[in-house]
C-alpha cells in the first residue's frame, strides 16, 4: 500500500517570491508520482507527473518537481508565484502495476499575498 | 473534446436516505474512478470501474456501490446515508494503459442532515 505525506497544510508566500511545497511518499513497489491543483469549487487538474526517466519534471503554469528516490520525496517548486497560483495542491502516488488507484495526500493550501 | 461532467452539483439528503450521483466520462476514456473528499481532506479512493466491472476498491463499506455503462458513464450509489457521508464526491475518467492522469469533474457536493 502507498501513502503520501504533505508536510505543510498551508503555505503563505508573497507574489513573485519562490515557493516549494513538500511531499514525501511511502511504497513497497515502484511508483508513479503526480501533483494536482484544485481551485475553489472545482475538480482537480493535473500539474505534472513523473513516470520514469529524468527526475526533474516540468509541468503547466511554470511549476516543476524533482523525484528523489533515496529521500522518497517529490517536492513541487515554482521560481516566482502569481496571485492566480492561489489554490490547494495535492501530491499523489500510484503503483506502476495493476489498476490505476491513485492515492492523494491531504493537500497544501498555497496563499499568494499581493 | 467533452470533459468529465457530474450531476447533480449540490444536493441535501437526510440520514438513512439513499443517493445516486452520475458521471459522464471524457470522450475516449474507458475507466472511471470515484473519490470522496471530506472538507479539508484529500480525495479518498472509493472504487474504479473498467469494462463495466469494479476493478479495485478503497476502504469503503458495501453501502457504497457503483455502475459503469457501455458508454463508459458511471453512477455512484450510497445507501443508508450517514452524517459522515457529507463530502464532495469526485468522478475521474482515464484511459487504461496511460497511467496516472485522471481527468476530474467538478464534483457533487452532498450534505447529509
Amino acid at each position: 500500500a502507498q501513502s503520501v505525506t504533505q508536510l505543510d497544510s498551508q503555505v503563505p508566500v508573497f507574489e513573485e517570491a519562490p515557493v516549494e511545497l513538500r511531499c514525501n511518499y511511502s511504497s513497497s513497489v515502484s511508483v508513479y508520482l503526480f501533483w494536482y491543483v484544485q481551485y475553489p469549487n472545482q475538480g482537480l487538474q493535473l500539474l505534472l507527473k513523473y513516470l520514469s526517466g529524468s527526475t526533474l519534471v516540468k509541468g503547466i503554469n511554470g511549476f516543476e518537481a524533482e523525484f528523489n528516490k533515496s529521500q522518497t520525496s517529490f517536492h513541487l517548486r515554482k521560481p516566482s508565484v502569481h496571485i492566480s497560483d492561489t489554490a490547494e495542491y495535492f501530491c499523489a502516488v500510484a503503483d506502476s502495476g495493476g489498476y490505476q488507484k491513485v492515492t492523494f495526500g491531504t493537500g497544501t493550501k498555497l496563499q499568494v499575498i499581493p | 473534446e467533452t470533459g468529465v461532467t457530474q450531476s447533480p452539483t449540490h444536493l441535501i439528503k437526510t440520514r438513512g436516505q439513499q443517493v445516486t450521483l452520475r458521471c459522464s466520462s471524457q470522450s475516449g476514456h474507458n475507466t472511471v474512478s470515484w473519490y470522496q473528499q471530506a472538507l479539508g481532506q484529500g480525495p479518498q479512493f472509493i472504487f474504479q470501474y473498467y469494462r463495466e466491472e469494479e476493478n479495485g476498491r478503497g476502504n469503503f463499506p458495501p453501502r457504497f456501490s457503483g455502475l459503469q455503462f457501455p458508454n463508459y458513464s458511471s453512477e455512484l450509489n450510497v445507501n443508508a446515508l450517514e452524517l459522515d457521508d457529507s463530502a464532495l464526491y469526485l468522478c475521474a475518467s482515464s484511459q487504461r494503459g496511460i497511467t496516472g492522469e485522471l481527468f476530474f469533474g467538478e464534483g457533487s457536493r452532498l450534505t447529509v442532515l
